[in-house]
């Protein structure tokens, strides 16, 4: 069954550092999301992209973050220069269409990323 | 505006049903339920469109009120696999973002 999935699994950085999160959508997805979720919080809404540009971005997702699909099929999440509070597990989510089920969100397995 | 889950938490004995609540106070157009386990990603239970249809999924099925803005998860007969984090996840328009409500931490004991 196809699956999103997540590189790399696991990130420790330097706050002040660059950090760029690695997703692959399933292939005939064509909606695409960034959340994050801060250890035993919910889940929250970074972004949301399609047709090569965002639909909607949340109040977190400020000037340190930007989100590319840079060929076919992976999805980036970029931050600048990470911060403590950036300390969070990152999924990334697809889904088909804009019909009825196919607005089902996959999410991936995630990167626990880690700013010391 | 995130969606109120009630309850927080609950704690069952296996064989026992629980019920989930998932209210909002704007309108909505759909209602997507997880569960995660710990350290896992969510997982996808079901989603309900406006209309006030009742899906199922073995022994788990969902509500949506489309007037009250109400969604319920139903879990019964439950068992130890079903301990986890309930989440239910909400979209005021057709490809507008999901937003999360707080969670619910269901346990279930032998």
């Amino acid at each position: 069954e196809p699956e999103v999935t997540q590189t790399p699994s696991h990130q420790v950085t330097q706050m002040g550092q660059e950090v760029i999160l690695r997703c692959v959508p399933i292939s005939n997805h064509l909606y695409f999301y960034w959340y994050r979720q801060i250890l035993g919080q919910k889940v929250e809404f970074l972004v949301s992209f399609y047709n090569n540009e965002i639909s909607e971005k949340s109040e977190i997702f400020d000037d340190q973050f930007s989100v590319e699909r840079p060929d076919g099929s992976n999805f980036t999440l970029k931050i600048r220069s990470t911060k403590l509070e950036d300390s969070a597990m990152y999924f990334c989510a697809s889904h088909v269409g804009l019909a009825g089920g196919q607005e089902t969100q996959y999410f991936g397995p995630g990167t626990r990323l880690l700013v010391l | 505006q995130q969606p109120v889950q009630s309850p927080q938490a609950v704690i069952l004995r296996e064989g026992e049903d629980a019920v989930i609540n998932c209210s909002s106070s704007k309108a909505l157009y759909s209602v997507h339920w997880y569960r995660q386990k710990h350290g896992e990603a969510p997982v996808f239970l079901m989603i309900l469109l406006k209309g006030g249809e009742q899906k199922g999924h073995e022994k788990i099925s969902a509500s949506f009120n489309e007037k009250k803005q109400q969604s319920s998860l139903y879990l019964t007969a439950s068992q130890l696999s079903y301990s986890g984090t309930y989440f239910c996840g909400t979209r005021e328009t057709s490809g507008s973002r999901l937003t999360f409500g707080e969670g619910t931490q269901l346990t279930v004991n032998p």
